[in-house]
């Protein structure tokens, strides 16, 4: 099965802690993404990458930090200078950009819910 | 910056009955997509129905549709024959074309099907 896989699907952790989001796809996109979803303001996108080894600064990087040395993986690790990390998170992928007629919808990874306290 | 707006958080329709929601959208593009996500109480995020902005017709995609006013920036999706299965969070999203895949989206319009 093709797909977007995010673990652990709830996560506890203390304020002032790092803490690591994992995103694994084998639907061979190029493309990941890194969003954060808050009640009431729909989401928001934090990194994105489009190719391994590479990757930008989305709306909201401040306090959050990704790599990206395979094709198939793309973790977020939240850092405690992140003021209010508490949120769902998101992971989505699509496939490669610059290709005319090609359709770049993302398809996304079921959620973590990161609960810091 | 590109920006969407969807000014009704929350809908509610019979079901059986249609029932359209909002979407609006600020871009200073001319090729561009528009998506609505569905977002049901699982949380994740399922594709509902994509439009180019290069296509004057509308898409349509079963139950789904959008009307798709590009001079207006307006983007709405219309069901028919709502059913319970349709109760969900609904997303409007913005994507410009070639090279940016950024999605921007709106707020939600929480559609609620009453039996």
């Amino acid at each position: 099965d093709g797909g977007i896989t995010q673990s652990p699907k709830y996560l506890f952790r203390k304020e002032g802690q790092n803490v690591t989001l994992s995103c694994e796809q084998n639907l061979n996109h190029d493309a990941m993404y890194w969003y954060r979803q808050d009640p009431g303001q729909g989401l928001r996108l934090i990194y994105y990458s489009q190719i391994v080894n590479d990757f930008q600064k989305g709306d909201i990087a401040e306090g959050y930090s990704v790599s990206r040395e395979k094709k198939e993986s793309f973790p977020l690790t939240v850092t405690s200078a992140q003021k209010n990390p508490t949120a769902f998170y998101l992971c989505a992928s699509s496939m490669a950009s610059g290709r005319a007629e090609t359709t770049y919808e993302q398809y996304f990874g079921p959620g973590t819910r990161l609960t810091v306290t | 910056a590109q920006t969407v707006t969807q000014s009704q958080p929350e809908m509610s329709v019979q079901e059986a009955e249609t029932v359209t929601l909002s979407c609006t959208y600020d871009t200073s593009e001319s090729d561009y997509y528009l998506f609505w996500y569905k977002q049901p109480p699982s949380r994740q995020m399922i594709l509902v129905i994509r439009q180019e902005a290069y296509k004057q017709q509308n898409a349509t995609e079963n139950r789904f549709s959008v009307n798709f006013q590009k001079a207006a920036k307006s983007f709405s999706l219309k069901i028919s024959d709502s059913q319970l299965g349709d109760a969900a969070m609904y997303f409007c999203a913005y994507q410009k074309n070639f090279g940016n895949e950024k999605l921007t989206f709106g707020t939600g319009t929480r559609l609620t099907i009453i039996p």
